[in-house]
């Protein structure tokens, strides 16, 4: 089944040492998204790809960074995590902008 | 500004007690308001796109419908499976060439819980 895949489920890292967390796609989606969600919070959208095109969010905090090196994957950065970093991140992903986005089991991050 | 409003922030149902969610939105312009359907430490689950006032989507036990302000998610005697956190998001009518374009706004969430 074609579908959204991130890895890994649960990560644990340190206060300040970089983490990267993974989402890979078979559905052939031009688009791609990094959400946070915070404990009973709405997602909050950090940055997508559309194609190649990077777009930020103006209120994503300069820690977090992405990459796109296929059509296939995606990656989120955070370069040195703080405790209020410690969150689930989501990743989906949409055929184009104005197509419904499809969601991945999301990645709980633990920031000791 | 783009805004959803869901109520009620928590519902509990006993099984096959039927009942409605809310999703009350401001938006310049509807490109479209979807639901989700998201279990604990999970990611959301597409359930809905509605487009139009007037338009109605079912699954299941669910029925989602849409007027110029408001959509509801109709549950029909409910299941415990059918606890879950019920998202709704809007998607504005936008600039094809702008970076905000497609974004989602979500709204908070309704929990639900149903009991046996």
């Amino acid at each position: 089944d074609a579908m959204v895949i991130q890895n890994p489920r649960y990560q644990v890292t340190q206060f300040g040492k970089p983490v990267t967390l993974s989402c890979s796609q078979t559905l052939n989606h031009n688009v791609m998204y990094w959400y946070q969600q915070k404990s009973s919070q709405a997602p909050k959208l950090l940055f997508h790809y559309y194609d190649k095109d990077f777009n930020n969010e103006a209120d994503t905090p300069d820690n977090f960074q992405s990459r796109r090196p296929n059509t296939s994957f995606c990656f989120l950065d955070i370069r040195s995590p703080g405790l209020g970093d410690a969150a689930m991140y989501l990743c989906a992903t949409s055929l184009d902008r104005a197509e419904t986005q499809y969601f991945g089991p999301g990645t709980r991050l633990l920031v000791l | 500004e783009d805004q959803v409003t869901q109520s009620p922030e928590a519902l509990r149902l006993q099984e096959g007690e039927s009942s409605s969610l809310n999703c009350s939105y401001t938006v310049s312009g509807l490109r479209g308001l979807f639901w989700y359907r998201q279990d604990p430490g999970k990611g959301p689950e597409f359930l809905f796109t509605l487009y139009s006032a007037g338009e109605e989507k079912e699954k299941e036990r669910l029925k989602a419908t849409l007027t110029k302000k408001e959509s509801f998610l109709h549950i029909t005697a409910p299941k415990p499976e059918d606890s879950a956190t019920y998202l709704c998001a809007v998607r504005p009518l936008g600039n094809a060439g702008g970076t905000s374009y497609g974004k989602l706004t979500f709204g908070q969430g309704t929990i639900l819980t149903v009991h046996p």
